[in-house]
């Protein structure tokens, strides 16, 4: 099946520093890829949606500024959590949209990353 | 309002029994699909089964079936022969035609299967 990587797996950084998560796509051109926040024993919430080519579209209560999403391949969407802070801390995944998947399996042709595991001190 | 409930924030089952784990949704949506992924402690999100809205049988896969009963916008997951590995959070999912390809996420249950 398709596959979706994310880096870094896991993320210590200092409050007020910059982290930028990468998630490509290794085998399909993803022309969308989705951002999805997970607190502890909770359930994903979809931040954004990324587009190639054009801006990203933001859930309501995300802040686009402080969550920069950049799109600039077919294979490959950052998320960049700017000035983090503690509260930040958070289990971040991406998922990616294969366009010409669907068929017998429609279900699956979002496919998800391993997740980025986010700890702000 | 909740688009995806589960009703069961925990469940225990024994090995090698049957087990369902409960989703209802909320959708005017006539075009949707239902999806259930597995998220070991790992955290990677792992699919398991989907029904559409106009599927008219219950979609299996292996020892995952889905009771879809669309009248009560219910979408029941079993597991048959519960094994030590299945262990870990379930979400049950739904994209709507209407919002495109994102997915809304049901708050999850988690599954302990004992030994």
């Amino acid at each position: 099946g398709a596959v979706v990587s994310q880096h870094p797996s896991r993320v210590i950084c200092k409050s007020g520093t910059s982290v930028k998560i990468e998630c490509r796509s290794l085998d399909f051109q993803a022309t969308t890829m989705f951002w999805y926040r997970q607190f502890p024993k909770k359930s994903l919430m979809l931040m954004a949606t990324s587009n190639e080519g054009s801006k990203a579209t933001y859930e309501q209560g995300v802040e686009k500024d402080k969550f920069l999403i950049n799109h600039a391949s077919l294979t490959l969407s950052t998320l960049t959590v700017t000035s983090a802070h503690p509260e930040d801390s958070s289990f971040y995944i991406c998922s990616a949209r294969d366009p010409h998947s669907g068929g017998a399996r429609p279900g699956d042709t979002q496919y998800f990353g391993p997740g980025t595991r986010l700890t702000v001190l | 309002a909740q688009k995806i409930t589960q009703t069961q924030p925990g469940m225990f089952v024994q090995e090698k029994e049957a087990v369902t784990l409960d989703c209802t949704y909320d959708t005017s949506d006539q075009s949707y699909g239902l999806f259930w992924y597995k998220q070991p402690s790992s955290g990677e999100m792992i699919f398991l089964i989907y029904q559409g809205s106009y599927d008219e049988q219950n979609a299996t896969e292996g020892r995952y079936s889905l009771n879809f009963q669309k009248a009560r916008k219910s979408a029941n997951l079993v597991i048959s022969a519960s094994q030590l590995g299945d262990s870990a959070m379930y979400f049950c999912a739904m994209r709507e035609r209407i919002y495109g390809q994102n997915f809304v996420f049901g708050p999850g249950t988690r599954l302990s299967v004992l030994p």
